[in-house]
């Protein structure tokens, strides 16, 4: 099993561009977030999807959306990238219920110039 | 959520054991006490989690006093593989949470010598 997969693993982008950060896990789990972690902060949770056709907005969700395409992926938009978005994104998974047991994928570092 | 309070940074070397507290004053009666590491351009894995008393794995230990208060993670005979960030998290486990609220927090650096 692969785990959380995340892509790209690195991208730099122009002030006002959009992209979207790809997370898909094989665990056949419930839930899904992202997080960003700023150097040497700990990580604040963007979103999270508790279940398949859910999403809900976490500490930071300003600037960005999420889509929760299937069970096994969960999106993560920039509409307007801005040098605040400069981070390291992480995508993590788990059971249903079970949110203090996350698993982490290998993270996508965003520079936003 | 509790607020949990641990130390910024420790320096430790290769054969010692290792601990570190974390103060969580306003825990709730359904909070889990959960520990996660990080290690550089890695995302955080799961190591331990623990209610109340002593849970040991292969791993680590976590120790629970009575009050619930704090807890400390003990990590034997620390190797230099071992530097890594060290999270503690206080959260509840109720089953019928829909939430992923977990909150990091700055965590604890641990730098082992050799």
């Amino acid at each position: 099993n692969a785990g959380v997969t995340q892509t790209p693993k690195f991208q730099v982008l122009k002030t006002g561009q959009s992209m979207t950060l790809q997370c898909a896990q094989d665990m056949n789990h419930n839930s899904m977030y992202w997080y960003r972690q700023d150097p040497g902060m700990g990580l604040r949770l963007i979103y999270y999807s508790a279940s398949e056709g859910t999403t809900d907005k976490g500490e930071v969700p300003n600037g960005y959306n999420v889509s929760r395409l299937n069970k096994r992926e969960f999106s993560l938009r920039l509409e307007s990238a801005a040098p605040s978005q400069t981070s390291v994104y992480f995508c993590a998974s788990s059971e249903w219920g079970q949110q203090e047991t996350q698993y982490f994928g290998p993270g996508t570092r965003l520079l936003v110039l | 959520l509790a607020k949990t309070t641990q130390p910024i940074s420790m320096d430790s070397y290769e054969g010692q054991e290792v601990n570190i507290t974390c103060s969580h004053n306003n825990i709730a009666t359904n909070d889990y006490i959960t520990w996660y590491q990080q290690f550089p351009s890695q995302g955080p894995r799961f190591i331990i989690q623990g209610y109340k008393t002593k849970v040991t794995n292969e791993v680590a230990s976590l120790f629970i006093p009575a009050d619930r208060k704090s807890s400390t993670l003990s990590l034997p005979r620390v190797s230099l593989s071992d530097t890594a960030v060290y999270y503690c998290l206080v959260g509840d486990i109720n089953r019928d949470n829909q939430g992923g609220k977990l909150i990091f927090g700055q965590g604890t650096e641990l730098s082992v010598k050799p």
